[in-house]
């Protein structure tokens, strides 16, 4: 099994470009999930999904969009790109463990904006 | 207040000492995750606990429900553990995870 993968590894966008960080995992997890990690800050929530076709906000949406067309696909949309986004993103899948969720983290993105 | 506190921020050893690193939380959950992100990034699962305590080789995570307050402890360190530790609260409903902002452990040789 690759896990789960990220592209691209590093992305530098101008202020107001979109671009599309994709994410895949191939051990067919029902849930997946999108974080973003700053200097200073624990890794934050963006976006995440508990099945195909289910999305929902995390603890900073903004600015990003998500859909889940596929168990395996969950892209992360920057739709208008902001310094405010420069950050390292990072995908992860989990399935259910009892109560507990086993995390996979992908391998990382990072987005510089300028 | 951060629902999730590490500590300490930074944490520096001399290889074969003992380690321990804290981490409390102000939510309820269902389980506590620790895990190890290595200086390139790449981020893994140590371990995830709803009681009690798990040991895998020279690391020993605890937690107690009661206080709200889990520990991970390395024995023996060594080089290789230098890396930063993430605390990660998994909340009661579901999969969300809320983190603390990590502990950079260097172990010197």
């Amino acid at each position: 099994n690759a896990g789960v993968t990220q592209t691209p590894k590093f992305q530098v966008l101008k202020t107001g470009q979109s671009m599309t960080l994709q994410c895949a995992q191939d051990m067919n997890h029902e849930y997946m999930s999108w974080y973003r990690q700053d200097p200073g800050m624990g890794l934050r929530l963006i976006h995440y999904s508990v099945g195909a076709g289910i999305t929902d906000q995390g603890e900073v949406p903004n600015g990003y969009n998500v859909s889940r067309s596929t168990t395996e696909d969950f892209p992360l949309r920057l739709l208008s790109a902001a310094p405010s986004q420069t950050s390292v993103y990072f995908c992860a899948s989990s399935y259910r463990l009892g109560v507990t969720y086993e995390q996979y983290f992908g391998p990382g993105t990072r987005l510089t904006v300028t | 207040k951060n629902e999730v506190e590490q500590s300490p921020q930074n944490l520096t050893a001399q290889e074969g000492e003992f380690i321990t690193i804290n981490c409390s939380y102000s939510v309820g959950i269902s389980a506590l995750h620790w895990l190890q992100q290595h200086p390139g990034g790449g981020i893994v699962s140590l371990f995830m606990l709803s009681s009690g305590k798990k040991k895998h080789g020279r690391l020993i995570a605890t937690i107690n429900i009661q206080e709200k307050h889990s520990s991970l402890h390395i024995t023996a360190s060594h080089p290789r553990d230098s890396a930063v530790y993430i605390c990660a609260a998994q909340e009661t409903s579901g999969s969300r995870l809320t983190f603390g902002e990590g502990t950079q452990l260097t172990v010197n040789p």
